[in-house]
């Protein structure tokens, strides 16, 4: 089944201790990407990537750092997280513009 | 640059009610647009594309018309079922960053039986 898979769905966690969220994606899709949804703002791109070694800022990348090994892997990383990068976070994935993307089932991260 | 605006929700409707959900944009060029759907504890969705002006989208009895002489692409629905209660995000997407979707606030609807 084509999906892309995040891990974990819930995080509960604590000011400045590092964490991980990963991505993986199964259908050799060059793009994939990482966006946060917040009540009223919709969903907002944080990194993006159009293949492997090749990744960008979107809108919000502060606090972010991603990297892309393989083309199926997108993990996000937060170094020091802060309370407002409680968010839902939400991974894609998709062919070229202007492919459709393909979304994970989301991150719901809490940091207190 | 680029922006989506759509009705805040929630809307509220009964069964086989009709259901527009309006959404104008703001955007360089000529982008694709999207509607998402998002239902409870899962990921957003495709639910309909066009990818230019006066094509109109249609999946699962939805609809949508790109317009560009209004940079309009209202949702609509003849008749709702309470499976349709969910939440409904317009989008558009241009040939950079990634194949970057930018998306509008979202619209929450619940259909009551």
């Amino acid at each position: 089944e084509a999906q892309v898979t995040q891990n974990p769905r819930y995080l509960i966690t604590v000011t400045g201790k590092k964490l991980t969220v990963t991505c993986s994606q199964n259908m050799n899709h060059e793009y994939m990407s990482w966006y946060r949804q917040d009540p009223g703002l919709g969903l907002r791109q944080i990194y993006y990537s159009m293949n492997v070694e090749v990744t960008d800022k979107g809108d919000v990348p502060e606090g972010y750092k991603v990297s892309r090994k393989e083309k199926r892997n997108f993990p996000l990383i937060l170094e020091s997280p802060s309370p407002n990068q409680t968010s839902l976070y939400f991974c894609a994935s998709s062919l070229p513009h202007p492919s459709p993307l393909h979304f994970g089932n989301g991150t719901r991260l809490t940091v207190t | 640059g680029d922006s989506v605006t759509q009705m805040e929700g929630p809307v509220t409707l009964s069964e086989e009610a009709f259901l527009t959900i309006n959404c104008t944009y703001t955007a360089t060029g000529y982008p694709s647009l999207f509607w998402y759907v998002q239902y409870p504890g899962e990921g957003l969705q495709l639910l309909l594309k066009a990818t230019k002006a006066d094509d109109k989208g249609s999946n699962k009895g939805f609809e949508a018309t790109y317009r560009k002489e209004t940079t309009s692409f209202h949702l609509e629905k003849g008749s709702v079922q309470v499976s349709d209660s969910a939440v409904y995000f317009c989008a558009l997407n241009q040939k950079a960053a990634g194949n970057k979707l930018t998306f509008g606030g979202g619209t929450r609807v619940l259909v009551k039986p």
